[in-house]
């Protein structure tokens, strides 16, 4: 049973617009939610995240917005740039001794200049 | 910076070969964990490990172990190397919950394995 579902599996966007990827989650232990960005031939890193107590966080171009009550949360990058092209991953923690994360299968963002 | 280092960066091994892919983070890190990342299925867990010779299963440890012998390396052994086993395999660590409140993990840059 999957517990995290994101959508689209891939996106691609004109330089300039907005890109938008939505995750979906079940359980609702999870009290962290990151999303991660992963350039070819790295792995994955930090973008940007947010707890449940909090609809939504902006940092720069990029915005998580949280719907506890749909347990759903997405990722808005504005003014996507053709170096925002790369594979996002949404994921969702557990408050445990590790901290274990549940990831989404991953979006592929293409930004075309 | 934190430094998450694998030990290869591509491997290729023979079906029924006995395996080794190290780990080592340079931040004092108490959480560690391995991951397959194969295309269309995201990032699924392997193994954890909370502590030094601490270890847990995660969603898919079938025909993996773990070894974690010191607090800054964490190994992924595949015992008897199978095809379905070729996958990016990327090693992760956190620091504790509890001490920092911080959930962030950090990646190292993964190892391909082939297995032939």
């Amino acid at each position: 049973q999957q517990q995290v579902k994101q959508s689209p599996q891939s996106l691609i966007v004109q330089k300039g617009g907005i890109s938008i990827i939505n995750c979906a989650y079940e359980n609702t232990a999870f009290d962290y939610f990151p999303w991660y960005q992963q350039f070819p031939g790295k792995g994955p890193a930090l973008l940007i995240a947010i707890r449940p107590d909090v609809s939504e966080k902006k940092e720069g171009r990029f915005t998580i917005s949280f719907n506890k009550s749909a347990k759903q949360f997405s990722l808005h990058i504005m003014d996507s740039q053709p170096g925002d092209s790369a594979t996002y991953f949404c994921a969702a923690s557990i408050n445990t001794n590790a901290g274990k994360s549940t990831f989404g299968d991953g979006t592929t963002l293409t930004v075309k200049p | 910076d934190v430094k998450v280092t694998q030990s290869s960066r591509y491997l290729v091994k023979r079906t029924g070969e006995k395996v080794f892919l190290e780990c080592v983070q340079d931040m004092d890190h108490e959480n560690m964990f391995w991951y397959r990342q194969d295309p269309g299925l995201g990032l699924r867990l392997i193994y954890f490990s909370y502590d030094v010779k601490m270890k847990e299963k995660g969603d898919i440890p079938e025909g993996y172990s773990v070894s974690r012998e010191k607090k800054e390396r964490f190994s992924l052994i595949l015992e008897s190397a199978s095809t379905n086993q070729t996958s990016m395999y990327l090693c992760a660590s956190s620091p504790a919950i509890r001490a920092s409140g911080n959930y962030e993990q950090y990646f190292g840059p993964g190892t391909r394995l082939t297995v032939t």
